[in-house]
């Protein structure tokens, strides 16, 4: 079952920062953030993945706060481009280990 | 990043055939890979674990006889809807995953569309 938790859709300006935020709450101490996109008809992309510190790459960063119950993904500037379904993921870091998607934030980026 | 290929992207069969999926890792050895579906407007539901060289492990609610699932090998992954009927149409997703560099991440197919008439 899903352990987070995030707002069902949100709208950006193009070329503003997205921001997304999740919950996950019931974290254990050895599971991981994930975060995939999905553009329509397509399979999940991966963005971003973390423990405790922030991370950043060349698509986004990720923010943790200390007590790890909560993150927000961030797309610096937003482009048409990613405009998707975002997807949260808790989970242990193992090769066998599932991901279970919950419902996601549908990001509208806006012209 | 590791590339997942899927094959074929869509098809459309009869009611009662069965149709035959292959999930490839192209750049890359699969020690796991997994089968999602997904039905319009819903999220991705995970429907098995398949491990190189041995049974698949299913999802509480998925018929093992009707989604039948082979690793052969460590670059391909088969899933097979047996007596296809028209509630099996969905958009059938894999994902593998590596030990080593990738082991902390799956990368996914870019997915299969199934209609069944």
């Amino acid at each position: 079952d899903a352990k987070t938790t995030q707002p069902t859709s949100m709208d950006c300006a193009e070329g503003r920062a997205a921001n997304l935020p999740c919950n996950h709450s019931t974290i254990s101490g050895n599971e991981y953030v994930y975060w995939y996109r999905q553009i329509h008809s397509q399979g999940p992309q991966y963005i971003i993945h973390g423990l405790k510190n922030n991370e950043t790459n060349e698509m986004a960063s990720l923010i943790i706060t200390e007590d790890r119950k909560s993150s927000t993904l961030i797309l610096p500037h937003a482009t048409l481009r990613d405009t998707a379904v975002y997807y949260c993921i808790v989970r242990v870091a193992n090769t066998g280990n599932q991901f279970y998607f919950g419902t996601g934030t549908s990001l509208t980026v806006i012209p | 990043g590791a590339v997942v290929s899927q094959h074929p992207s869509r098809v459309i069969c009869k009611s009662g055939t069965s149709v035959k999926i292959e999930c490839r890792s192209l750049d890359f050895q699969a020690t796991t890979m997994f089968w999602y579906r997904q039905f319009p407007k819903k999220s991705l539901m995970l429907m098995a674990t398949s491990n190189e060289g041995s049974k698949a492990t299913y999802e509480q609610g998925v018929e093992k006889d009707k989604f039948l699932i082979n690793h052969a090998s460590l670059t391909l992954s088969t899933l097979t809807v047996t007596s296809a009927h028209p509630e099996d149409s969905s958009f059938y997703i894999c994902s593998a995953t590596v030990a080593g560099r990738f082991q902390e991440t799956q990368y996914f197919g870019p997915g299969t569309r199934l209609l069944v008439l």
